[in-house]
Order: C-alpha cells, then sequence, then structure tokens
C-alpha cells in the first residue's frame, strides 16, 4: 500500500508570492490533516479536511487555506508569503473511525526569500 | 487547552544501552490519547507507540514502552537496545478522544545514539 505523498518536496518562493502543495492521502485514507514545522513555533497544526469539507482549523490567518477533492487529495495554499512562513508542512492521513492513526507524508519543504 | 512539555531538548546514549524521555501534559479532558513520534533526519514522521487514556496497561512495541501516569500527566517513552537508527527527534503528542483530528506536539526531544 501506497504512503502518503507530497509534492513538490523542495520549494523556493519569494516573498509576496503564493504557493500551493499538493498531499495524496493513503488509499481509502478521507482525512487530511495539515502541519507547519518551524523551528521557533515546532509543530502546529493548520487544518483538517474530510470528504471535501473543512472539518477543523488551527490558529493561522486567512493566508492559509486549504481544499479536498472528490478522490481525498488535498492542497493548502499560501497567499502573499511571508519570510516566517518558510517551513516544513507535513500532511496526515487517517482513516474514519481510526483517527488515532495518522499516517505523515515526507513533508514539502518551503523556503522563502 | 492542551499543552505538551517536553524538557529534555537533546539526550544522547550508548548504543545497547536504554535511555528514557520525558513527556508531561495538560489537559482537562479525560479521554485521550498520547503518542509518540519519532522523525529521522528524512523528516518522516513516523509513529513509535500510542497509549489510549482509559488503558492503564502501559504500551510497548517492540523495545519501546511507555510509563504513563495519567494523575500526574506524564507519559514517558523508554528505549531499550538502543540502535543507531534510533537516532532522531521524538516527539511527543496529544489527542482529544473524541472530536477533531489535531495533534498537540511538544518541543521535540533530539535523541544521538553514540556507538
Amino acid at each position: 500500500k501506497a504512503g502518503v505523498t507530497q509534492t513538490p518536496r523542495y520549494l523556493i518562493k519569494t516573498r509576496g508570492q503564493q504557493v500551493t502543495l499538493s498531499c495524496s492521502p493513503i488509499s481509502g485514507h478521507r482525512s487530511v490533516s495539515w502541519y507547519q514545522q518551524t523551528p521557533g513555533q515546532g509543530l502546529q497544526f493548520l487544518f483538517e479536511y474530510f470528504s471535501e469539507t473543512q472539518r477543523n482549523k488551527g490558529n493561522f490567518p486567512g493566508r492559509f487555506s486549504g481544499r479536498q477533492f472528490s478522490n481525498s487529495r488535498s492542497e493548502m495554499n499560501v497567499s502573499t508569503l511571508e519570510l516566517g512562513d518558510s517551513a516544513l508542512y507535513l500532511c496526515a492521513s487517517s482513516l474514519e473511525g481510526q483517527r488515532y492513526e495518522q499516517y505523515f507524508g515526507p513533508g514539502t519543504r518551503l523556503t522563502v526569500t | 487547552a492542551q499543552t505538551v512539555t517536553q524538557s529534555q531538548p537533546e539526550m544522547s546514549v550508548q548504543e545497547a544501552e536504554t535511555v528514557t524521555l520525558s513527556c508531561t501534559y495538560d489537559t482537562s479532558e479525560s479521554n485521550y490519547y498520547l503518542f509518540w513520534y519519532k522523525q529521522p533526519p528524512s523528516r518522516q514522521m513516523i509513529l513509535v507507540i500510542r497509549q489510549e487514556a482509559y488503558k492503564q496497561q502501559n504500551a510497548t512495541e517492540n523495545r519501546f514502552s511507555v510509563n504513563f501516569q495519567k494523575a500526574a500527566k506524564s507519559f514517558s517513552l523508554k528505549i531499550s537496545d538502543s540502535q543507531l537508527g534510533d537516532t532522531a527527534m521524538y516527539f511527543c503528542a496529544f489527542m482529544k478522544g473524541t472530536g477533531a483530528n489535531n495533534l498537540f506536539f511538544g518541543t521535540g526531544t533530539r535523541l544521538t545514539v553514540i556507538p
């Protein structure tokens, strides 16, 4: 069974630009969560999608948004990038009813210059 | 609000020895899960072990075991017979028993296994 995949793995953007990251969950997993990992703030929850609906949202500004498609693949978008958005972005998927088993992808390393 | 605290930023252990990583948490929930995740240099977050709060028995997975003290809100990880491949960041995490799927993470402990 293929694991969670994230694309791209590495990304360099300029301040003010926008970026879209993609996450494909494990087959059959309909819940996808996104996390931001930075040296200063650690791992922070961004949002969770289930069946194409945002189910939960962390404490991030509106520049951070996401969506989920009918095949459960999810994208997150960051508009008007700031230097502080440089981070490792991780997504995790889980089966409904087994929310305690979250499988993480390898992450996308975003660098904002 | 839930908080998870890991007070040991870095630790080291000799290969084949035993090491214990500490974690404390704060919550008003009665039903929850606790986890230890491992993040090696490859950055892939890997679940090491899970403990359900309603279970009194401490979870064990091969060389990894936990000491879950619910009243003290303490959840430590013991790694026995440490191997070079155990070198990684270890994160303690909390999830509510029902409702939101999000994990609350501690700041991590960087473990180095010395040959």
